[in-house]
């Protein structure tokens, strides 16, 4: 059983490009989290989705990041003109439902110059 | 007032030494409580869930004291491979995953 699946694993972005990156949750789990992880700090949570659905955004910066979980492919996080602060780590989790444990991918660190 | 707090040590030990990480939440209303471990640049792995009446797998204890809001793990002789960062994680609302800013154990030979 294939764990979380990110890619890509690096992502190289210079000031004011798009990043998209993707996230396979494991098979059987219909749950989806995005967490950042900026340099020397701690993860924070950003979006949990389900297929089609946003359910919680909290964690989301306000203007350039979206999110979405379509009815058929992988979760995509993206962010629009990207600055030099978005440069981290950025961490996919799944879990089959709520209150269960969440299970992390690789990450995809984004490094924008 | 961060809401999980950890030392963030580093915590230098021989191997064979028993270690103790320690961990407040201010949320009283927080539901389940775990332990992640965080290799260098590598995604957080869960290490076990920590329960009131406190659970052991192997070589480590987990505590969960809800009147103090306070969460322990002990890990008795320590090994080389156990070097990591150790993240004290909440769950207050079913879908978010609260995080610690973890500690960080170094076993020396």
């Amino acid at each position: 059983n294939a764990g979380v699946m990110q890619n890509p694993r690096h992502l190289v972005r210079r000031r004011g490009q798009e990043a998209r990156l993707r996230c396979s949750p494991m098979k059987g789990h219909s749950h989806v989290y995005w967490y950042r992880q900026l340099p020397e700090e701690g993860l924070k949570f950003m979006v949990y989705l389900q297929k089609e659905n946003i359910i919680d955004e909290s964690g989301m910066p306000k203007e350039r990041f979206s999110a979405e979980f379509p009815k058929e492919g992988p979760s995509i996080l993206r962010i629009q003109q990207v600055v030099r602060g978005d440069s981290a780590a950025y961490f996919c989790a799944s879990s089959p439902g709520l209150w269960e444990t969440q299970y992390f991918g690789p990450g995809t660190r984004l490094l924008v110059l | 007032r961060k809401e999980v707090e950890q030392d963030p040590g580093p915590f230098n030990v021989p191997e064979g030494a028993t270690v103790a990480f320690n961990c407040t939440y201010s949320n009283s209303a927080s539901q389940s409580f775990f332990w992640y471990r965080q290799d260098c640049r590598k995604e957080p792995k869960l290490l076990m869930s920590v329960y009131s009446s406190g659970n052991e797998d192997g070589r480590f204890t987990a505590q969960l004291n809800r009147a103090s809001q306070y969460i322990s793990l002990l890990i008795r002789d320590s090994k080389l491979s156990d070097s990591a960062t150790y993240l004290c994680v909440v769950n207050n609302a079913g879908n978010m995953l609260t995080f610690g800013g973890g500690t960080r154990l170094m076993v020396k030979p």
